[in-house]
């Protein structure tokens, strides 16, 4: 019945490390989106995709990677894991539209790095 | 570039008492407006919207008017509850081109009983 979930909800690694987010709707929207939440609840966008394609990449280090097989889902890869990654990731989706459409969202993936 | 002004926090209220958060906004054209609310340890949650001028959102005894000349979408309850204890953060999108939502740094309510 969740709209859009995320796995894992807790993830806690060393810095060098490489780990995955994954994130899948049942909503049959076409546009998915990533997140981050900072530790003082700043959000900010990092990636937007639209049927498979990317549409949104904001200044993100190149280690973070997202992938979308297909448009139900979208994973976040983030290699070489630093602490300033530590934050809550969130995945969204929505109808591929201009303007006043709902995003969706999960409920978040808190990744700690130490 | 598109930008969301929302009072600083944390804001602390009795139960039954009005609450305004104010949130401004900087954008070409006609964005589309929000209110998302943030529960402790979940996810974001559409509260209300606004897509166009003197527009009025409403939700649980939420409301907000997208003011196009004062470039406003203030977020009001007359009577606050506990349970509406969380952060809320103003957003927009724009009218034309992607869909990424701008979100404004968000206020943390708590209501005390």
């Amino acid at each position: 019945d969740t709209a859009v979930s995320q796995t894992p909800k807790y993830l806690v690694t060393q810095m060098g490390n490489d780990k995955s987010i994954k994130c899948e709707q049942n909503l049959g929207h076409d546009t998915m989106y990533w997140y981050k939440q900072d530790s003082k609840k700043f959000l900010k966008i990092m990636f937007s995709y639209n049927n498979k394609e990317l549409i949104i990449n904001e200044t993100v280090p190149n280690r973070f990677s997202p992938k979308s097989p297909d448009k139900a889902h979208l994973n976040l890869h983030i290699n070489s894991l630093e602490l300033g990654d530590s934050a809550v990731y969130f995945c969204a989706s929505s109808r591929r539209t201009s303007g006043g459409y709902e995003q969706f969202f999960g409920p978040g993936t808190r990744l700690t790095v130490l | 570039g598109n930008s969301v002004t929302q009072m600083e926090g944390p804001v602390t209220l009795s139960e039954e008492a009005f609450l305004t958060i104010n949130c401004t906004y900087t954008a070409t054209g006609y964005p589309s407006l929000f209110w998302y609310v943030q529960y402790p340890g979940e996810g974001l949650q559409l509260l209300l919207k606004a897509t166009k001028a003197d527009d009025k959102g409403s939700n649980k005894g939420f409301e907000a008017t997208y003011r196009k000349e004062t470039t406003s979408f203030h977020l009001e309850k007359g009577s606050v509850q506990v349970s509406d204890s969380a952060v809320y953060f103003c957003a927009l999108t724009p009218y034309f081109g992607n869909e990424k939502l701008t979100f404004g740094t968000g206020t943390r309510l708590t209501i005390i009983p």
